[in-house]
């Protein structure tokens, strides 16, 4: 099984929706982050949490938000959907007692927002 | 936090050794380089960090200038499977002893048969 899994993989879904992508990972690290990934460019942080019921935002986490409830989950929501929320997502996790940011991805939900 | 800039793309023979060069000259002293890459639009796949000294693994080299201001990774016999966007990445302190990733462009590895 793979240590962080996403769901759904794919979602198309209708402006003004609000949906949420689910995060779990097996790997029992204490850090989750939320990035997404417009075509042809770099991951850009959303939120990111340091241990359950921490949150920190990243640098685009307007019109998202996160759960965590639980070490080994972490959930995106995007309230209202808008066409530009289309993208790839990837949840990371990486473990603190390790010292640095080695991080390791889910393989990404893809969403499309018509 | 300290930016890279690395090649949009480059080419390798099949078997012989990638060298992908990345240019970090504002990086700080407590800063590590890391290296990923996204196999098409897989998830992105740690590779290797360092600090100071050249580090080596089971899937790379990486060897950093003694003045921290470059770096390159080695893939010592590319193959097929290796083409893939690779992201040269300056940890940066984001406060409360924690260290964030910063994703740039990365450079397109092209392995050619």
């Amino acid at each position: 099984d793979a240590d962080v899994t996403q769901t759904p993989r794919n979602r198309i879904t209708k402006t003004g929706k609000r949906i949420m992508l689910e995060c779990s990972q097996t790997k029992g690290h204490d850090r989750m982050y939320w990035y997404r990934q417009d075509p042809g460019l770099g991951l850009r942080l959303i939120y990111y949490s340091f241990d359950v019921k921490d949150i920190n935002k990243g640098e685009i986490s307007d019109g998202y938000s996160v759960s965590r409830q639980a070490q080994a989950k972490f959930s995106l929501s995007l309230e209202s959907a808008i066409p530009n929320q289309t993208a790839l997502y990837f949840c990371a996790t990486s473990d603190s007692r390790r010292g640095r940011e080695t991080q390791y991805f889910g393989p990404g939900t893809r969403l499309l927002v018509l | 936090d300290a930016k890279t800039t690395q090649p949009p793309s480059m080419d390798c023979a099949e078997g012989r050794a990638a060298n992908l060069p990345c240019n970090h000259s504002t990086i700080s002293g407590n800063e590590y380089v890391y290296w990923y890459r996204q196999i098409h639009s897989q998830g992105p796949q740690y590779i290797i960090h360092g600090l100071k000294n050249n580090e080596t693994n089971e899937m790379a080299s990486l060897i950093i200038t003694e003045d921290r201001k470059s770096s390159t990774l080695i893939l010592p016999h590319a193959t097929l499977r290796d083409t893939a966007v690779y992201y040269c990445i300056v940890s940066w302190d984001s406060g409360a002893g924690s260290y964030q990733l910063t994703f740039g462009k990365g450079t397109k590895l092209s392995v050619i048969p």
